[in-house]
């Protein structure tokens, strides 16, 4: 089955801490993003890779930080520098370049940080 | 600034009719759309794409309606049943060899039986 899997689904941290969201894709997908999602806000991208070793910020990176060292997997650690980090995370990926390609999606995460 | 602008956050519609959820964006270099499904606590699931060399693009139920001099889309969904009711995004991307997808607020779709 080709899919993308996240874990944990929900994942609890004290303030402060740092926290590694894990993302694995087994679709032989090029590119992948984070994106957060917040109540009444629509998916704001965090982070995206187009390429193995290669990514860039999105929209709302301060706060984060990822790595892509392997084509499948794409983690994002959210630090004790992001100033409000619950929320849901989605982990993507597509085909390649966005247009005509469709993103798929993982199931999330949902982070509270107490 | 909100590219992609989905400006009823929820809309209420009765099981068999016809439900029609619209999507505004500003740039006019997007040139493909995509429309996706959520449920709660779950990830989005596509549903159904258009290109700009298009202006309808239909799969089953779902029709989504692409006009381009007022930067407009829908997506009909023709019988809405109570399976449908979840939140629905438009995305949006441009052929300028983007990675990005721009997606909307979300609208939140409830079919009464």
């Amino acid at each position: 089955d080709g899919g993308i899997t996240q874990s944990p689904k929900y994942l609890f941290r004290k303030e402060g801490q740092n926290v590694t969201l894990s993302c694995e894709q087994n679709l032989n997908h090029d590119a992948m993003y984070w994106y957060r999602q917040d109540p009444g806000q629509g998916l704001r991208l965090i982070y995206y890779s187009q390429i193995v070793n290669d990514f860039q910020k999105g929209d709302i990176a301060e706060g984060y930080s990822v790595s892509r060292e392997k084509k499948e997997s794409f983690p994002l650690t959210v630090t004790s520098a992001q100033k409000n980090p619950t929320a849901f995370y989605l982990c993507a990926s597509s085909i390649g370049r966005a247009n005509g390609n469709e993103q798929f999606f993982g199931p999330g995460t949902r982070l509270t940080v107490l | 600034d909100q590219q992609v602008k989905q400006n009823s956050p929820s809309l209420s519609v009765q099981e068999g009719r016809i439900s029609i959820l619209n999507c505004d964006y500003t740039n006019s270099m997007f040139d493909y759309f995509l429309w996706y499904k959520k449920y709660p606590a779950e990830g989005p699931t596509f549903l159904i794409s258009i290109s700009s060399i298009k202006d309808k693009n239909e799969d089953g139920r779902f029709t989504v309606f692409l006009n381009k001099s007022a930067k407009h889309l829908s997506l009909h969904i023709v019988p809405s049943q109570p399976g449908d009711s979840a939140v629905y995004f438009c995305a949006a991307s441009a052929s300028s060899g983007t990675y990005k997808y721009i997606f909307g607020t979300g609208t939140r779709l409830k079919v009464l039986a």
